[in-house]
C-alpha cells in the first residue's frame, strides 16, 4: 500500500531554514507528481508546490518562489522539501502529497505532516 | 483570502442532505477539474472527490461532487456523526499556474 512517511517536527529561529523529507513506498516512486500543502495552526490549506520525481521538473507557487526548493533523492525514494529566511508566520504544519493517478491533480495519498515552528 | 470561495460553516442533523458550495471564476473552476478534501480534526486531509464528481475507492457514495460554470458543490446525504469535519475545495488556476485551495467548510453534525 502506498505510504508517505515525514521527517519528524523542527523547531528553527527567525531567518534560518528547515528541509523536510517525505519518504514514499508502495508504488513507482518516478510514476506520480509528489505536491506539498502547508496548513498553519487553525487555518485552511495552503498549496506549495510540486515536484516530477521522474525529472526533478518543479513548479512552485508564486508566494514561496525564491524560498523554497524541492529535490528527490530517486534511490531511497525519497522528496525533500526546504524553505529558507523563515519568518513566524511559516509556522504550520507541512504536508507531502502524491496525486491520486498520472494526469490527475488530486492528491489522493498524504504524510502524516512535519510541524515546523519558527520561535526565537 | 482564498482564491476559492466556501462557506465558514454548515450544520446538518443525522440523516440530513447537506451542501457545501464552492465558487471561483473562469481561470479556476471554469477551466479545471475539482477536488473536494475532508478533514477529521488533528488528521491529514483525504481525498473525496476527485474530477468533479469521482471517488476513490472506500469514500462511500453518500458523498457526491458536481459543478456548474464557476461553482462547484459537495453534497452529502445521510449525514452521519462522523462526517463531523473540514471540507476543502480545490482544483488548478491556470492564471497563477498554481493550485488553488478554497477556505474550507467546518462541518457540525447537530
Amino acid at each position: 500500500q502506498v505510504q508517505l512517511v515525514q521527517s519528524g517536527a523542527e523547531v528553527k529561529k527567525p531567518g534560518a531554514s528547515v528541509k523536510v523529507s517525505c519518504k514514499a513506498s508502495g508504488y513507482t516512486f518516478t510514476d506520480y507528481y509528489m505536491h506539498w500543502v502547508r496548513q498553519a495552526p487553525g487555518q485552511g490549506l495552503e498549496w506549495m508546490g510540486w515536484i516530477n520525481p521522474d525529472n526533478g521538473g518543479r513548479n512552485y507557487a508564486q508566494k514561496f518562489q525564491g524560498r523554497v526548493t524541492m529535490t528527490r533523492d530517486t534511490s531511497i525514494s525519497t522528496v525533500y522539501m526546504e524553505l529558507t529566511r523563515l519568518e513566524s508566520d511559516d509556522t504550520a504544519l507541512y504536508y507531502c502529497a502524491r496525486v491520486q493517478q498520472q494526469f490527475v491533480q488530486a492528491l489522493g495519498y498524504w504524510g502524516q505532516g512535519t510541524l515546523v515552528t519558527i520561535s526565537s | 483570502q482564498s482564491v476559492l470561495t466556501q462557506p465558514p460553516s454548515t450544520s446538518g442533523t443525522p440523516g440530513q442532505r447537506v451542501t457545501i458550495s464552492c465558487s471561483g471564476s473562469s481561470s479556476n473552476i471554469g477551466s479545471n477539474t475539482v477536488n473536494w478534501y475532508q478533514q477529521l480534526p488533528g488528521t491529514a486531509p483525504k481525498l473525496l472527490i476527485y474530477r468533479n464528481r469521482q471517488r476513490p475507492s472506500g469514500v462511500p457514495d453518500r458523498f457526491s461532487g458536481s459543478n456548474s460554470g464557476t461553482s462547484a458543490s459537495l453534497a452529502i446525504s445521510g449525514l452521519q456523526s462522523e462526517d463531523e469535519a473540514n471540507y476543502y475545495c480545490a482544483t488548478w488556476d491556470d492564471s497563477l499556474n498554481a493550485a488553488v485551495f478554497g477556505g474550507g467548510t467546518q462541518l457540525t453534525v447537530l
